[in-house]
């Protein structure tokens, strides 16, 4: 069966350090998005992508980095991890008609 | 005024009940509606798409409001599993991604 899928499920990290975090779907979807997940802010884009080579900045877009090389991923990458990224992170795939299908989700610790 | 406003609750009802959530938008170009569903420490799962005429699916209707630009949720009878967080979604407009409400957290208790 079609999938989206996310690695790691947990990861704990220290301040500084360059963090990736892989989203792969396989569902052929165009659209891929990272959001944040934060208590009291709901989920908060991060960046997307409507296909290969494109990307594009969302809300909370600082910090972070995306590169879209294929139709299936989406790595996030933290370049220099804060303790102010600790969050639980969604990455989510759409086709055309907006509906999007989240992966499981990352839980990220940055001590 | 927030893209997506939604009461955050919690709304405590008990099994049975009927309860209703409302969610208001501010894009008036807005086309395309969507409520999800997200459990304790889970991903959101899309619950169901909101149509212009409205629509149902077992217990659960959705609701358009262009005029005043809100959407509505409503579950009849509801279960001890519907105990979740519901978050309504909107397109802003062309071609930017979704934008999502923070959600209302409903507790259904025994």
């Amino acid at each position: 069966d079609a999938e989206i899928t996310q690695s790691p499920r947990h990861k704990i990290t220290e301040t500084g350090r360059q963090v990736t975090l892989a989203c792969h779907q396989t569902w052929n979807h165009n659209n891929m998005f990272w959001y944040r997940q934060d208590l009291g802010h709901g989920l908060r884009l991060i960046h997307y992508s409507y296909g290969v080579q494109d990307t594009n900045k969302g809300e909370v877009s600082d910090g972070y980095s995306v590169s879209r090389s294929n139709t299936e991923d989406l790595p996030l990458t933290l370049e220099s991890a804060a303790s102010s990224q600790t969050s639980v992170y969604f990455c989510a795939s759409s086709s055309t008609g907006n509906r999007q299908f989240f992966g499981p989700g990352t839980r990220l610790t940055v001590l | 005024r927030k893209e997506v406003e939604q009461d955050p609750g919690p709304f405590n009802v008990p099994e049975g009940a009927t309860v209703a959530f409302n969610c208001t938008y501010s894009n008036s170009a807005s086309q395309s509606f969507f409520w999800y569903r997200q459990d304790c420490r889970k991903e959101p799962k899309l619950l169901m798409s909101v149509y212009s005429s409205g629509n149902e699916d077992g217990r659960f209707t959705a609701q358009l409001n262009r005029a005043s630009q809100y959407i509505s949720l409503l579950i009849r009878d509801s279960k001890l599993s519907d105990s979740a967080t519901y978050l309504c979604v909107v397109d802003s407009s062309g071609n930017t991604p979704l934008v999502f409400g923070k959600g209302t957290r409903l507790s259904v208790i025994a």
